[in-house]
């Protein structure tokens, strides 16, 4: 069992604050991290995938970095909305899995 | 709408019964799998099927059998289950099974063992 963990375990925002969330996983034989967001009653659904080391990805007001060496990736969420509200899932796959490995999520509430 | 669809969406069952959940995509991907969500628990992976074949079972009791009949369909029949396995069961797809690309997710099934 490949540990990833994720912290905060929740999270509860005014709107229009800004928020970062963290995402730790072995660092060894690293090959994908990817984050999904999950809204309830809904499917996860993928933000990023990021493969090299020092990547950095931007999707809106969301953005991700990582770090593969210290094994650790960042997802940042700037002005946060009520329609950010979800829990936010980090995955990772080794150079030798076939399948994604999961934290158990951070859950966002974004109040008005 | 990802394009990943499971049915049925709820499903309760007793302990005695036989039953199946179904996952269909129409995304041309090669590899799908299976989920289990349990309370407090991240996502943990139960069954791997790249191109029709499985290539990972990740220690699954016998009483979960996976089937992949064609590259679009992936069924998870289910049989004497205990109230522990209630849970909820998420089938995804990807392009290639080295996921260096997104997963795709169904809604889920949110089962119950009474």
């Amino acid at each position: 069992i490949l540990n990833v963990e994720q912290s905060p375990q929740s999270l509860h925002v005014q709107e229009g604050d800004s928020t970062n969330f963290t995402c730790s996983f072995p660092s060894s034989n690293f090959y994908a991290l990817h984050w999904y967001r999950w809204e309830t009653a809904k499917s996860p659904e993928a933000l990023f995938v990021m493969t090299l080391n020092g990547d950095e990805k931007k999707k809106g007001r969301i953005s991700a970095t990582l770090n593969t060496k210290e094994g650790y990736s960042y997802l940042y969420i700037k002005g946060s909305q009520p329609e950010d509200s979800a829990t936010y899932l980090c995955a990772f796959i080794t150079s030798s899995g076939y399948a994604l490995n999961f934290g158990k999520g951070t859950s966002l509430l974004v109040t008005p | 709408e990802t394009g990943v669809t499971q049915t049925p969406r709820h499903l309760v069952m007793g302990m005695t019964n036989k039953k199946s959940l179904k996952c269909e995509q129409h995304l041309g991907h090669n590899a799908m799998y299976w989920y289990k969500q349990s309370a407090k628990k991240p996502l943990e992976l139960m069954f791997v099927y790249s191109l029709e074949e499985r290539v990972e079972n990740n220690s699954v009791p016998s009483r979960f059998s996976p089937e992949c009949p064609n590259s679009s369909h992936l069924f998870l029949h289910l049989h004497t289950l205990q109230p522990e396995d209630s849970a909820l069961y998420l089938c995804a797809s990807s392009q290639e099974p080295d996921l260096n690309t997104e997963a795709f997710f169904g809604q889920g099934t949110r089962l119950t063992v009474v």
